[in-house]
């Protein structure tokens, strides 16, 4: 069964709009929640993570997640973006003895 | 601050022939991960271990894969006779995690391509 679900493979948007990357899960117990960023020819880097307490939870580098248990998401959210953010982002559910289970993940082009 | 470092970067071999990759966590991390990130899809999970203890191992990791973590330092990912479904990075991940089972953050190296021909 497939524990994490990125919808958009693909999102292009102009410099300095708005992006939301979408993320639904499937889980019927705690779930902790996870965005990592690959940026071209580099690993994963963890971008921001859910465990528990506030449902709204941000990056140094003004991403920003919500969780949402009525909705089984955790989507990512920039209200401006940057040349810079272009990258692929993966979302990912942790479940039990640690291990992550990935989305196929979405690559964001910002265009100039 | 050294990260976790994997060597080869890059291996290309032929169909049937064995190769072992290598996985350097950050030092003082107790856990380690195996992951396989094919084209267009995320990292899959394959295994974890805890020190050198290999406590799961995912259906992905057929009888041709093993991994071992002798002393609980690093860690070595050896493929048989490999297949051209084997193409992929592999991914290895450290994290610091307590025995309580504190959910930990899992810091990544930068993968080792393989190329089967």
């Amino acid at each position: 069964a497939q524990s994490v679900t990125q919808l958009d493979s693909q999102v292009p948007v102009f410099e300095e709009a708005p992006v939301e990357l979408r993320c639904n899960y499937s889980s019927s117990v705690s779930v902790y929640l996870f965005w990592y960023v690959q940026y071209p020819n580099q690993g994963l880097q963890l971008l921001l993570k859910y465990l528990s307490g506030s449902t709204l939870v941000e990056s140094i580098n003004g991403f920003e997640a919500e969780f949402n248990k009525s909705q089984t998401s955790f989507h990512l959210r920039k209200p401006s973006v940057h040349i810079s953010d272009t990258a692929e982002y993966f979302c990912a559910v942790m479940k039990g003895a640690n291990n992550l289970f990935f989305g196929t993940g979405t690559r964001l082009t910002v265009i100039p | 601050d050294t990260g976790v470092s994997q060597n080869p970067r890059h291996k290309i071999t032929k169909r049937g022939q064995n190769v072992t990759f290598r996985c350097d966590p950050i030092s003082e991390h107790n856990r380690l991960y195996w992951y396989r990130q094919t084209l267009g899809q995320g990292p899959e999970f394959l295994t974890y271990f805890q020190n050198e203890a290999q406590l799961e191992k995912s259906r992905l990791l057929s009888d041709r894969f093993s991994a071992e973590r002798p002393k609980g330092s690093f860690s070595t990912l050896e493929i048989q006779r490999t297949e051209q479904g084997d193409s992929a990075m592999y991914l290895c991940a450290s994290s610091n995690g307590a025995t309580s089972g504190r959910r930990d953050e899992q810091y990544f190296g930068p993968g080792t391509r393989l190329t089967v021909t």
